[in-house]
């Protein structure tokens, strides 16, 4: 599969296990979020999106907390899966209605 | 499968030369959005545009130039290429101006 990146931070977990993946952002006037997976050799994949108004969103297995005071983003999944295994990026727009700006990303494994 | 459609798939070249990558958005988006993603830079934004008009650049070099034609594909010109220009180059679609973006399976970019 293709690399997305040397250093990227990585997460490895036990299948079954919750996983959290979290996210520093750094522009207050960011007022919407999302996080994308991307599993190698494919292009990112929405799986969540959150709106400043908003502290928690929950999806089918995943929740995404987000916490303005500090500006942390975190994705958590439940009963992590080997078809988990991906690289998870959060995204945001910076105060533009246009341009969305992607983190680094976290690589997670997931051991069965 | 994201609906969004990228040619070609892989593209090598050599240092100097021009290619054209090509997106077909997803039926009815009206916004293509263009990523470069390398080893070490993540995904960058490039270029947006919405219903045949630009509305937002990113870190897209002068060499690289875009489009989006009546029809709504879009494509992606990179000229004089250099080797730092061999990454992966998504492009993405969305109904409106921001919000969730589908992504394409990218181009692979080699130069020599």
């Amino acid at each position: 599969g293709e690399s997305v990146g040397l250093h990227l931070p990585t997460l490895s977990v036990q299948e079954g296990d919750n996983s959290i993946i979290n996210c520093a952002y750094s522009n207050s006037a960011s007022d919407y979020f999302i996080w994308y997976k991307q599993e190698s050799g494919k292009g990112p994949q929405f799986i969540i999106d959150i709106r400043s108004n908003m502290d928690k969103r929950q999806g089918q297995r995943v929740t995404v907390l987000l916490n303005k005071t500090v500006k942390h983003l975190s994705l958590q999944i439940a009963a992590t899966q080997p078809g988990d295994s991906a690289v998870y990026f959060c995204a945001e727009t910076g105060g533009s209605n246009y341009k969305l700006t992607f983190g680094k990303g976290t690589l997670l494994t997931v051991n069965p | 499968d994201s609906g969004v459609t990228q040619t070609p798939k892989h593209l090598i070249t050599a240092t100097g030369q021009r290619v054209t990558l090509r997106c077909s958005p997803r039926s009815g988006d009206l916004s293509v959005y263009w990523y470069q993603q390398s080893l070490d830079q993540g995904l960058q934004f490039l270029i947006q545009y919405y219903n045949g008009e630009e509305r937002a650049k990113g870190n897209i070099l002068e060499r690289f130039s875009a489009q989006q034609f009546p029809d709504l594909h879009s494509e992606l010109n990179l000229s004089s290429l250099e080797l730092g220009d061999s990454a992966l180059y998504f492009c993405a679609s969305s109904v409106f101006q921001t919000g969730e973006l589908f992504f394409g399976e990218g181009s692979r970019l080699t130069v020599l």
